[in-house]
């Protein structure tokens, strides 16, 4: 089945650092990507997406590149913002079917 | 545009009542909806899915007598937890997919709904 792992966290940063959070996918065929992001006591709102391989999402200073050589798809951001703090779930879904399946989530939390 | 609201946004009850959790598409037409559960620290758990106007289908383990759910139209889908009690408390989530141009694979997630109960 699909299964999505990303790295545990919380990722602590100072404001104005590099972020990396790692999401490695298992999947049939092609499947959709995506990150989502949950401030503190809201629901999920879509960050990105991408739908095929070496596609680059890209939202808010964020971006994911979806590569299937390595079944990855990084979030990487230059430069966070205190306000960036909150939990960044990768996903997946079978293309044209759409059931998600989460990794467990990444606390970030940045520092001013 | 693609807005998923959730209401009530928490809600309090007693043992042994039932709640009724609302989600709505406001700007688009859903033809699918998810309800999730969310656990402190944890990643969502699908309950199940639901297509307008049919049966929900929901995911092994969840109890489809305890979780109602209802999908009257393209833009209402309710869930019902009934007869309640202190291990149902968590935060529960909508998500509508179809219509919203953004794909068949992208879901609007609701605000979320935190269900405590005495």
């Amino acid at each position: 089945g699909n299964s999505v792992t990303q790295m545990e966290g919380p990722v602590t940063l100072s404001e104005e650092a590099f972020l990396t959070i790692n999401c490695t996918y298992t999947a049939t065929g092609y499947p959709s990507l995506f990150w989502y992001v949950q401030y503190p006591g809201e629901g999920l709102q879509l960050l990105l997406k991408a739908t095929k391989a070496d596609d680059k999402g890209s939202n808010k200073g964020f971006e994911a590149t979806y590569r299937k050589e390595t079944t990855s798809f990084h979030l990487e951001k230059g430069s966070v913002q205190v306000s960036d703090s909150a939990v960044y779930f990768c996903a997946l879904s079978d293309p044209g079917y759409s059931t998600l399946t989460f990794g467990k989530g990444t606390m970030l939390l940045v520092s001013p | 545009g693609a807005v998923v609201s959730q209401h009530p946004s928490w809600v309090i009850c007693k043992s042994g009542t039932s709640v009724k959790i609302e989600c709505r598409s406001l700007d688009f037409q859903a033809t699918t909806m998810f309800w999730y559960r969310q656990f402190p620290k944890k990643s969502l758990m699908l309950m199940a899915t639901s297509n307008e106007g049919s049966k929900a289908t929901y995911e092994q383990g969840v109890e489809k007598d305890k979780f109602l759910i209802n999908h009257a139209s393209l833009t209402l889908s309710t869930l019902t937890v009934t007869s309640a009690h202190p291990e149902d408390s968590s935060f529960y989530i909508c998500s509508a997919g179809g219509l919203a141009g953004g794909g068949t694979d992208t879901q609007y997630f609701g605000p979320g709904t935190r269900l405590t109960v005495l």
